[in-house]
């Protein structure tokens, strides 16, 4: 088992909808869990961090943790074209490892 | 967060060659880490590298192919040794950063370097 799996993608989403990006991770003991956007040709950015269990919400993006179910997710609300992009899920592998798991990606474009 | 520059941006290079990459961040941190982007790929971690120590390598890496300096806590370099068409890819460097919540940490990348190998 990998040990961060992302939805297979591409996601096309019209635009104004939601975009919903899923990532499961094989380690228990992960506490931080982030959300990078990735545009074409660029390098990652860090969108969302989040580390304790429910909700987190910043602008049109809501983080939604669940450790029973070791299940992250990425809601994009009110998507736009500007959201198009791949965006990957990273999980710090261990309890004091500092060294991030990537996921593959999950390519997102909003169709306007 | 922290603000990171990468030299060069891009290059061409010859196979049987080296190019030595700089990272540059605008505050002192302790980890810096290399990774390497193949086309359609997600990130693989190179190495970590910290101040005052050895690079530690990840499988699959190591220092002869890839050599690293970390001579101070704003600076580090990635060179890509005798070079192989295999080894076009995009490295990219990352700093961590104190995320403000309890001891918990976060990762921000420099912009990558796009190398070819001809």
């Amino acid at each position: 088992q990998k040990e961060v799996e992302q939805n297979s993608g591409p996601l096309s989403v019209p635009e104004g909808a939601i975009a919903s990006l899923n990532c499961t991770y094989s380690d228990r003991v992960s506490q931080s869990f982030f959300w990078y956007r990735q545009y074409s040709g660029k390098s990652p950015e860090l969108i969302m961090s989040i580390y304790s269990n429910g909700d987190k919400e910043d602008g049109r993006f809501t983080a939604q943790l669940n450790k029973a179910s070791q299940y992250v997710s990425l809601l994009i609300r009110d998507s736009q074209p500007s959201d198009s992009a791949t965006y990957l899920c990273a999980v710090p592998r261990g309890l004091s490892d500092y060294k991030l798991s990537f996921g593959a990606g999950t390519t997102v474009t909003v169709r306007a | 967060s922290a603000v990171i520059s990468q030299k060069p941006s891009r290059d061409i290079c010859q196979r049987g060659t080296s190019l030595t990459i700089q990272c540059q961040v605008d505050s002192q941190v302790t980890m810096m880490f290399w990774y390497r982007q193949q086309p359609g790929q997600s990130l693989t971690l190179i190495a970590t590298a910290n101040q005052g120590s050895e690079a530690t390598y990840e499988s699959g890496f190591v220092i002869d192919k890839f050599p690293i300096s970390r001579p101070n806590l704003t600076f580090s370099t990635l060179t890509v040794s005798n070079m192989s068409p295999e080894d076009s890819s995009i490295y990219l460097c990352s700093v961590e950063v104190s995320s403000g919540f309890r001891s918990s940490y976060e990762q921000y990348f420099g912009p990558g370097t796009r190398l070819t190998v001809t």
